[in-house]
């Protein structure tokens, strides 16, 4: 099996960019996910495949891969984004996720 | 609409065993791949088991491994998951998952039920 590793908080003022990180072995060879988790809600992806977003999510949402390190960015992080944050990755026999940053926006 | 809605949560003692459903409806079930995802009380995410959509091919966290074990039926368009021998550390909100294969290497979990407690406690 193998890990990957976040930071366990970031903290942002309203309209200022996040960046959350993901650092692990598997990042060169396989896609960074991230998933967004409000306070007793499931989980949403906001970032599929190191880069790509799905509808319905805003554009303030990027995501970046390099190496062994997958960046989630926030670009004018809103009140609203404040979650904890998951990135999430695939091996031939199972998927990992990592331990989650808790991003707050104040 | 997709919907899937797990059930079977409850409080068991240490050693002992449950088994949880997930209910899938509005999609085709028997085409997609299937996992269960758990969330201990305050902590992260941790995927536990993966299905293919045959059933043929099963994946399990180290974890778990061993002591539950995931199936489906397909005519019933329902997941499962017994789990046995089950810890203190076992407890946790287990969600049931739809596997998205979005081409080539692109698998992750488009959809989520609303998740079902388990609480492993004496």
């Amino acid at each position: 099996s193998y890990e990957l590793t976040q930071p366990p908080s970031v903290s942002v003022s309203p309209g200022q960019t996040a960046r959350i990180t993901c650092s692990g072995d598997v990042l060169p060879k396989k896609y960074a996910y991230w998933y967004q988790q409000k306070s007793g809600q499931a989980p949403v992806v906001v970032i599929h495949e190191d880069s790509k977003r799905p509808s319905g999510i805003p554009e303030r949402f990027s995501g970046s891969s390099s190496g062994t390190m997958a960046t989630l960015t926030i670009s004018g992080a809103q009140v609203e984004d404040e979650a904890d944050y998951y990135c999430y990755s695939t091996d031939s026999t199972g998927r990992v996720f990592g331990g989650g940053t808790k991003l707050t926006v104040l | 609409e997709v919907r899937l809605v797990e059930s079977g949560g409850g409080l068991v003692q240490p050693g002992g065993s449950l088994r949880l459903s997930c209910a899938a409806s509005g999609f085709t079930f028997s085409t997609y791949n299937m996992n269960w995802v758990r969330q201990a009380p305050g902590k992260g995410l941790e995927w536990i088991s993966f299905i293919s959509s045959s059933g043929t091919s099963i994946h399990y966290a180290d974890s778990v491994k061993g002591r539950f074990t995931i199936s489906r039926d397909n005519a019933k368009n329902s997941l499962y998951l017994q789990m046995n021998s089950l810890r203190d550390e076992d407890t946790a909100v287990y969600y049931c998952t739809r596997d998205l294969h979005c081409g080539g290497d692109c698998y992750y979990f488009d959809f989520w039920g609303q998740g079902t407690l388990v609480t492993v406690s004496s």
